[in-house]
């Protein structure tokens, strides 16, 4: 089975700075996706960022950019120029390349921003 | 282009009672996924309806029930309730079937349950 896990329960950075938050995951399958979502106090699930893992390039949107390393499992999220409004619960994902599976989460990584 | 909503907001039940929580999936969406979160864990799979029907459970006993209507919208049902059915129940809906973007699930803003 997959799983997914993030190891660092909560993090802080200082506005206007850079911060990488962990995550590995472990599969057999080749085919899958990769997602990090955000999670603020309005509860409301936003798609971050998506990589898929035939894709040997980084995804990256905007401040928010990954780094995929297939052979070690580990795909990593970085925000650049950290603002207060990224302040939320982090959770990073994944999804079987098959069309009938359901989406993986870590347990999530508390991101506090610091003016 | 309207985004997946759900209701109620807020629920709160007692032990024992039943429970239904509504879910309408994104403009051009055709699946529709459940998820409960319990409070400081990330989101668990419960089921996925497409085209009418279950396809795909999570570790959920079958007292967790839903359906999924012909305009896409669905229902998580949950009989029997218990203490630790209280979480946020999230909803997402995907468009299966051709899509560059099939694999990408997108959330509701969740309800959260109650059971005292």
């Amino acid at each position: 089975a997959q799983t997914v896990t993030q190891s660092q329960p909560e993090m802080s950075v200082q506005e206007a700075e850079t911060v990488t938050l962990s995550c590995t995951y472990d599969t057999s399958e080749s085919d899958y996706y990769l997602f990090w979502y955000k999670q603020p106090p309005s509860r409301q699930m936003i798609l971050v960022i998506r990589q898929e893992a035939y894709k040997q390039q980084n995804a990256t949107e905007n401040r928010f950019s990954v780094n995929f390393q297939k052979a070690a499992k580990s795909f990593s999220l970085k925000i650049s120029d950290s603002q207060l409004g990224d302040a939320a619960m982090y959770f990073c994902a994944y999804r079987s390349g098959n069309r009938d599976d359901k989406i993986i989460f870590g347990k999530g990584t508390r991101l506090h921003i610091l003016p | 282009e309207t985004g997946v909503t759900q209701s109620p907001t807020h629920l709160i039940k007692t032990r024992g009672q039943q429970v239904t929580l509504r879910c309408s999936s994104q403009s051009g969406h055709n699946t529709v996924s459940w998820y409960q979160q319990a409070l400081g864990q990330g989101p668990q799979f419960i089921f996925q309806y497409y085209r009418e029907e279950e396809n795909g459970r999570g570790n959920f006993p079958p007292r967790f029930s839903g359906l999924q209507f012909p305009n896409y919208s669905s229902e998580l049902n949950v009989n029997a309730l218990e203490l630790d059915d209280s979480a946020l129940y999230l909803c997402a809906s995907s468009s299966r079937g051709g899509t560059s973007t099939w694999y990408e699930q997108y959330f509701g803003p969740g309800t959260r349950l109650t059971v005292t």
